[in-house]
């Protein structure tokens, strides 16, 4: 167990639709980090956040948002989801956020657009 | 950006061989290389790392060797077990990249009994 948790564990939506993703990072880890995972693009980094502000955007579509509160959870907006949208989405924590650290990853929700 | 070449794309080893793993890198920044494991229905877990001011780590059966002029990295498995099975990814990030990780393709691994 790496101490990173994500709600929920499944998701079945239909297109147009908007969800919400959460995590909860290891306990004193202040970042944050969102991965899109699918079978034809792989890992790809999406957003991170430290200390509840904005530190780097990856891959992002802009129907995709995110935020960090200040409780340190974070959570994933998905919104006018596309068939395309269907992956694995893990959220990651690490103890800062200025890079060449180790990241723990939680188990993932697995998005289905129908 | 950072681009992260992983082989092979699959592995398939009998219990007890050794797996090797390699990777390339492509930006000169980069300075920290961890190795993940995937397993079915799970999240990637962090196996070993290794920073650009090290050569080789070592963790049991597990070893990390980094040749930072060539800009390549390889995952040694010894003595594989069937519990070994599963998909492994290599990434790099830099200090400049605010813990952004890039990953490899992963590769899967297969140890037969």
């Amino acid at each position: 167990d790496s101490g990173v948790t994500q709600t929920p564990k499944h998701l079945i939506t239909a297109t147009g639709q908007r969800v919400t993703l959460r995590c909860s990072p290891r306990s004193g880890d202040l970042s944050v980090y969102w991965y899109q995972q699918s079978l034809d693009q792989g890992l790809q980094f999406l957003i991170h956040y430290y200390n509840g502000e904005e530190r780097a955007k990856g891959n992002i579509l802009e129907r995709f948002s995110a935020q960090q509160f200040p409780d340190l959870h974070s959570e994933l907006n998905l919104s006018s989801l596309e068939l395309g949208d269907s992956a694995l989405y893990f959220c990651a924590s690490s103890v800062g956020g200025w890079g060449s650290e180790k990241l723990f990853f939680g188990s993932g929700t697995q998005l289905s657009v129908l | 950006g950072e681009n992260v070449e992983q082989h092979p794309s699959t592995l398939s080893v009998q219990e007890g061989d050794s797996a090797v793993i390699k990777c390339t890198y492509s930006d000169s920044a980069s300075n920290y290389f961890p190795w993940y494991k995937q397993e079915l229905g799970k999240g990637p877990q962090l196996i070993i790392d290794i920073r650009s001011n090290v050569g080789e780590k070592k963790d049991q059966r597990i070893a990390v060797t980094l040749n930072k002029t060539a800009k390549h990295f390889s995952l040694h498995i010894t003595e594989t077990q069937p519990e070994d099975s599963a998909v492994y990814f290599c990434a790099a990030s830099s200090s400049t990249s605010y813990g952004k990780l890039t990953f490899g393709q992963g590769t899967i691994l297969t140890v037969h009994p």
